[in-house]
């Protein structure tokens, strides 16, 4: 089975500043997906950016961007002027090319400090 | 477009009870995903229904059943309560004929079992 790690259980960052939330994967398959999620305390989970693993180019929304690296499995992401409603869980999340099922990590809780 | 709706919002059972949570989905959407997310975890896909079936399941064991109605609302089973199954059971939906990852989340039951 697919495993996501996030190994950053808690982040800050300071207002306007850049952050960057690390993720990583283990998957023998080539092609799949790969999600970052956000899930403020209204419980509510928000797609904030997608990457599909046959792309090279890596994903940008906005203030959001993700660095892929394939071949090491990573998937970070990264926010860029940091604002006070970034502040939330975000979930690294895999998804195969075929299957229904999306693979969630356990999180990182990011704190934006004013 | 009131969303994804997840009814109740909270509910206290007792271990060896059963429990039936409910999910509309957004309107339009006729594809719905359950999943489980234990304190300090990410979301644990359960099932996905559509077309009234059981697409495909998630690494739980049967004491989780499901159902989808005609209108495509959806309702989650847990029989015979466990002190584990507390957690924060989110639905999900999408619709068939739209991109797999334009799924929208509803805000959740928070289940406690004592």
């Amino acid at each position: 089975a697919q495993t996501v790690t996030q190994s950053q259980p808690e982040m800050s960052v300071q207002e306007a500043e850049t952050v960057t939330l690390s993720c990583t994967y283990d998957t023998s398959e080539s092609d799949y997906y790969l999600f970052w999620y956000k899930q403020p305390p209204s419980r509510q989970m928000i797609l904030v950016i997608r990457q599909e693993a046959y792309k090279q180019q890596n994903a940008t929304e906005n203030r959001f961007s993700v660095n892929f690296q394939k071949a090491a499995k990573s998937f970070s992401l990264k926010i860029s002027d940091s604002q006070l409603g970034d502040a939330a869980m975000y979930f690294c999340a895999y998804r195969s090319f075929t299957g229904n099922q999306f693979y969630f990590g356990t999180g990182t809780s990011l704190t934006v400090i004013p | 477009d009131a969303g994804v709706t997840q009814s109740p919002t909270h509910l206290i059972k007792t271990r060896g009870q059963q429990v039936t949570l409910r999910c509309s989905p957004k309107s339009g959407h006729d594809t719905v995903s359950w999943y489980q997310q234990a304190l300090g975890q990410g979301p644990q896909f359960i099932f996905q229904y559509y077309e009234e079936e059981e697409r495909q399941r998630g690494n739980f064991p049967d004491r989780f059943s499901g159902h989808q109605f005609p209108n495509y609302s959806s309702e989650l089973n847990v029989n015979a309560l466990l002190l584990g199954d507390s957690a924060l059971y989110l639905c999900a939906s999408r619709g068939s004929g739209q991109p797999f990852y334009e799924q929208y989340f509803g805000p959740g039951t928070r289940l406690t079992v004592t």
